[in-house]
């Protein structure tokens, strides 16, 4: 079954500290990966897409991994922000679909 | 920088009533989907459309919902007899001519059943 998980839950950092999200997948034949940003009520929004053959991509103080052999990804956020403070969703593509998989996420709070 | 806008943002109803939710894609763009969030829980696929016809659903898409696109620029999900357990986040998506990119999330519609 095509699944997307992610850890930690929940993560509770101070402004300007850097922090790692995890995200392990299990979607066959994959495609591509994407980090979404999700405020509370809101749309995701995109922050990094990458494809197969990309293991690094970076958009500002995010930098995502991939690790297609061991089906991984990460995203690294540098010097965080209060605005950072948000759901981080992990999300996968199948080749032979253009619908998103998507995980549970990850609860970021960055205080002051 | 290009929105897919959704209205209303909000919309009460009372179960067992109709409700169309509506949302103008970004307009180049070729692909179009319904998602759904419920409160807490991680964000589904519903179905995506393509060429002016369901080109995937999921298993959540029964006969209760259907879509249209009415008149070249809206896109519309409608949702049947509603239940309580249809109360949640529906988000709007359009991407472009291969779906891998420009794929653009709407604000959203919070959908509650009373």
């Amino acid at each position: 079954k095509n699944q997307v998980e992610q850890s930690p839950q929940s993560l509770i950092i101070l402004e300007g500290k850097n922090c790692t999200l995890q995200c392990n997948y299990t979607v066959s034949p994959f495609s591509n990966l994407r980090w979404y940003k999700q405020d509370t009520g809101r749309g995701p929004v995109s922050l990094t897409i990458m494809t197969f053959s990309e293991n690094t991509k970076s958009n500002g103080r995010y930098t995502a991994t991939l690790d297609a052999d061991t089906k991984q990804s990460s995203l690294h956020i540098t010097a965080s922000q209060l605005s950072d403070s948000a759901s981080y969703i992990c999300v996968v593509s199948a080749d032979n679909t253009d619908k998103l998989i998507f995980g549970t996420g990850t609860r970021l709070q960055v205080f002051p | 920088e290009p929105e897919v806008t959704q209205t209303p943002s909000h919309q009460v109803t009372q179960m067992g009533q109709e409700v169309i939710l509506r949302c103008v894609p970004i307009s180049n763009h070729l692909y179009f989907y319904w998602y759904r969030q419920i409160l807490g829980q991680k964000v589904e696929f519903l179905v995506s459309f393509y060429n002016n016809e369901i080109s995937e659903k999921s298993e959540i898409f029964d006969d209760q919902f259907s879509v249209e696109r009415p008149d070249g620029s809206n896109f519309t999900l409608k949702i049947r007899s509603t239940k309580l357990e249809d109360s949640a986040m529906y988000f709007c998506a359009s991407s472009g001519l291969s779906g891998l990119y420009g794929y653009t999330f709407g604000s959203g519609t919070r959908l509650t059943v009373v």
